[in-house]
């Protein structure tokens, strides 16, 4: 089974300053890793995914985040953030093989501070 | 392509009743997927389609829950007698290859 971890159930910053929302995952087999943004009331948009390749991978709205096998790490970066930004995040893991249903973490909301 | 759709976007109903919400996946998709969410919590499996046929079912769907995807293309699901513990956002997400693409969800209130 998989699991995932969110290490921060909120995270508030500043306007234009740099924020990292942190991941952890457990597996036993190889997964697929996301993260979805929620905004109020609506469905989950996808930020990023990492497949394979490059452990630093880019997403939309100037985020990224980088994958690190040995620490079982996927942490989201954005090295400026916006008002608009203020929102859920929720990492996620699929495995590689078979249905491939994601397994979420608890979320992490972002509030953004003028 | 207009995305996932899910219908009614809200849904009111009183302990006991029986309530039905409908998924249409983007058209090309085969794969399925119906989550629920709680408040403060991230979504949790409830079951997966790949085309018509149902192949995983979570724990989480007891006996009061079905689902359908007749044709291999929009999907039901139906909570027979609800209770105020259903009470949540059911989440419908589709899938070509990887991706997953989620619906804007229907929010159930059981009063």
């Amino acid at each position: 089974a998989q699991s995932v971890t969110q290490l921060d159930s909120q995270v508030p910053v500043f306007e234009e300053a740099p924020v990292e929302l942190r991941c952890n995952y457990s597996s036993s087999v190889s997964v697929y890793l996301f993260w979805y943004v929620q905004y109020p009331n609506q469905g989950l948009q996808l930020l990023l995914k990492y497949l394979s390749g490059s452990t630093l991978v880019k997403g939309i709205n100037g985020f990224e985040a980088e994958f690190n096998k040995s620490q079982t790490s996927f942490h989201l970066r954005k090295p400026s953030v916006h008002i608009s930004d203020t929102a859920e995040y929720f990492c996620a893991v699929s495995r590689i093989q078979g249905a491939q249903k994601l397994v979420f973490g608890q979320g992490t909301r972002l509030t953004i501070n003028p | 392509d207009t995305g996932v759709s899910q219908n009614p976007r809200h849904k009111i109903t009183k302990r006991g009743q029986n309530v039905t919400f409908r998924c249409d996946p983007i058209s090309e998709h085969n794969r399925l997927y119906w989550y629920r969410q709680t408040l403060g919590q991230g979504p949790e499996f409830l079951t997966y389609f790949q085309n018509e046929a149902q192949l995983e079912k979570s724990r989480l769907l007891s006996d009061r829950f079905s689902a359908e995807r007749p044709k291999g293309s929009f999907s039901t699901l139906e909570i027979q007698r609800t209770e105020q513990g259903d009470s949540a956002m059911y989440l419908c997400a589709s899938s070509g290859e990887i991706e997953a693409f989620f619906g804007q969800g229907t929010r159930l209130t059981v009063v």
